[in-house]
């Protein structure tokens, strides 16, 4: 069974840039999270998908931020325009369901701002 | 605020001892507790849970326990091995909603 995938690996922009993050869940997988793991703490989510639909996306800074699921299955998460404090890992993670269901996740997106 | 917290950033073990990683939470609705590791260049992969409702949960080398009152759960890995080397992230949830803690970072030493 393939994995949950994201692409890039790794994104380098100046300051004010736009930047996209693009993720591919595990295939039948209706929940789909983004996270932002800053270096030294634990990952926090910024939105969560039930199938097209938004479930949670409280801690996204909807001013810069935005995020879609294309027809329930594939992801994309956008910053626009790019801070500094944006530097961080984005991880995307998939699960069958909701609540208690075991989250499977990608090997994220490093994002550096300079 | 943080509602998860794992106070030790980092932890040493010779391999064959007991690892113990421990976590903390401040929300008494938490039901559902995870452990998840994480390896450098990786995300993160579920290791095992425990329901609220329970103390203990086993699965070969590895043990979570929980105790409710002190708002408290920890993970036992016996014996450690060097391939145990991660990151380790305590994880609770309410309802829908999963918070982690920091990750304390496993050193197995051969």
């Amino acid at each position: 069974e393939a994995g949950v995938a994201q692409s890039p690996r790794y994104k380098i922009i100046e300051k004010r840039q736009s930047v996209a993050f693009w993720c591919n869940p595990i295939s039948g997988h209706a929940t789909l999270y983004w996270y932002q793991q800053i270096l030294g703490q634990g990952p926090k989510l910024l939105i969560q998908f039930q199938n097209n639909g938004v479930v949670d996306d409280s801690q996204l800074p909807k001013d810069r931020f935005s995020a879609e699921r294309l027809k329930g299955v594939d992801s994309t998460l956008k910053i626009q325009p790019a801070k500094l404090e944006d530097s961080a890992v984005y991880l995307c993670a998939s699960s069958l369901g909701l609540y208690t269901d075991t989250q499977y996740f990608g090997p994220g997106t490093r994002l550096t701002v300079l | 605020d943080q509602q998860v917290k794992q106070n030790s950033p980092s932890l040493s073990v010779q391999e064959g001892r007991i690892s113990i990683l421990n976590c903390d939470y401040t929300n008494s609705m938490f039901d559902y507790f995870l452990w998840y590791k994480k390896y450098p260049a990786e995300g993160p992969t579920f290791l095992i849970s425990i329901s609220s409702i329970k103390d203990k949960n086993e699965d070969g080398r590895f043990t979570v326990f929980l105790n409710k009152s002190a708002k408290h759960l920890s993970l036992h890995i016996v014996p450690s091995q060097p391939g145990d080397s991660a990151v380790y992230f305590c994880a609770a949830s309410e309802g829908d909603k999963v918070i982690f803690g920091p990750g304390t970072s496993l050193s197995v030493i051969p």
